[in-house]
């Protein structure tokens, strides 16, 4: 297992553009979480799967934000009609629980230009 | 509202000292705090974790200390080594919505 891979790691898209990543998380973990991080903060929670169901959105994931982990493995992140304030990286991470710990991606840098 | 801070934006320490990264959090609802590493252009990797019923937690050479009364955590690295320079966050775990606030970080600096 080569831990929680995220695809693409870099992304530049013009202003209203709609972008997909994607999330690969350890095999054995059943919660995965995306995370969203802007320079010079801490990552902010976007939202988080226990296995295929979307148990939590935050209320910074707006209508233009959607996330998807059809069969309890892999996820995706959609962001519609991109705004430069979603300009950020995308962090994707995956569980047991918390006390073990997330491990997380490499993230995707995202730039709306 | 910052329910998760991180005083210190950079800290410098000489190599065979030791590092305290601390960390202060104002709801008493979070159950697990944590510390995570991160590297530039790498995703955070965890570090140590504690339970809010323990005080202390000790993996090799970090320890962390848990004040529930004073709302504050501290993450000591000792011998500091030059590969431990990075940017730290503290994290904290809100049981209610399964969701870890985060601190803005504190990069460590490890002078040789």
């Amino acid at each position: 297992d080569t831990g929680v891979s995220q695809d693409p790691r870099h992304k530049i898209t013009k202003r209203g553009q709609n972008v997909t990543f994607r999330c690969d998380p350890i095999s054995e973990h059943n919660r995965l979480y995306w995370y969203r991080q802007t320079l010079g903060q801490g990552p902010e929670f976007l939202t988080y799967f226990q296995n295929e169901a979307q148990l939590e959105k935050s209320r910074l994931l707006s209508d233009r934000f959607s996330a998807e982990r059809p069969k309890g493995s892999f996820s995706t992140l959609e962001i519609q009609r991109t705004e430069q304030g979603d300009s950020a990286m995308y962090l994707c991470a995956s569980s047991f629980g918390v006390d073990y710990g997330y491990t997380f991606g490499s993230g995707t840098r995202l730039t709306v230009v | 509202d910052q329910q998760v801070k991180q005083n210190s934006p950079s800290l410098s320490v000489q190599e065979g000292r030791i590092s305290i990264l601390n960390c202060d959090y104002t709801n008493s609802m979070f159950d697990y705090f944590l510390w995570y590493k991160k590297y530039p252009a790498e995703g955070p990797t965890f570090l140590i974790s504690i339970s809010s019923i323990k005080d202390k937690n000790e993996d090799g050479r970090f320890t962390v200390f848990l004040n529930k009364s004073a709302k504050h955590l501290s993450l000591h690295i000792v011998p500091s080594q030059p590969g431990d320079s990075a940017v730290y966050f503290c994290a904290a775990s809100d049981p209610s919505n399964y969701q870890l606030i985060w601190g803005a970080g504190t990069k460590l600096i490890i002078k040789p």
